[in-house]
């Protein structure tokens, strides 16, 4: 079955600007969480949501949303990008509960 | 506060010798271990997990309440082990798929 898609898969965007980045998961999937990968600080929790309900936050700026749609696919905007946005990030997806999270490549955003 | 720590950014061996990487943990509950490991230019992915108890490629990984720690461990590394490895940890009760990631481990495997 196919895995965990995440569009686009590079992304460069000016300070300023909004960005949002999608994610599918894999079919059947209802749970999506997205990460931030940085060199400095390694994979931090974003968001999760289940069932298109926010039920877990991390702790970043509101500046970072997230929602997810009826068919689970889900995307994450950031506005008023800054320089230290610059990251790699990834998306998340499993069936709930104490399944298994299967990863995306990720999408990497560079701001100039 | 839920922290996972790997105190090695790097860790080098030679082909056949052992190898463990190590991962502590802060949590009040119960949680969840996981190993998952990214090679390069792959997604990162599930290796192993504390409640399957399983030994995948050859590495296992036993959850020390008493100590908090979750380290990784194979007898005898292999060239295709390179790679950046994290410890990860889940609230224990099921219902959510937060994950807290270490900082991670580079495994390189020299010839």
């Amino acid at each position: 079955k196919a895995g965990v898609t995440q569009t686009p898969r590079y992304l460069i965007k000016t300070r300023g600007q909004q960005v949002t980045l999608s994610c599918s998961p894999i079919s059947g999937h209802r749970s999506v969480s997205w990460y931030q990968q940085t060199p400095g600080q390694g994979l931090q929790f974003l968001f999760e949501y289940f069932s298109e309900t926010q039920r877990n936050k991390g702790n970043f700026p509101g500046r970072f949303s997230g929602r997810q749609f009826s068919n689970s696919r889900s995307e994450m905007n950031v506005s008023t990008l800054e320089l230290g946005d610059s990251a790699l990030y990834l998306c998340a997806s499993s069936l709930g509960g104490v399944a298994e999270a299967f990863f995306g490549q990720g999408t990497r955003l560079t701001v100039v | 506060a839920q922290r996972v720590t790997q105190p090695e950014k790097l860790l080098s061996v030679f082909k056949g010798a052992p190898v463990e990487l190590k991962c502590n943990y802060s949590y009040s509950g119960s949680p969840e271990l996981f190993w998952y490991v990214q090679y390069s230019r792959q997604r990162l992915q599930l290796l192993l997990r504390h409640i399957s108890r399983e030994s995948i490629k050859g590495f296992t990984a036993d959850l020390n309440k008493g100590e908090t720690s979750f380290h990784l461990k194979k007898p005898f590394a292999q060239e295709e082990d390179s790679a950046m490895y994290y410890c990860a940890l889940r609230r224990g009760s099921g219902n959510t798929g937060k994950l807290i990631f270490g900082q991670g481990t580079t495994l390189q495997v020299k010839p």
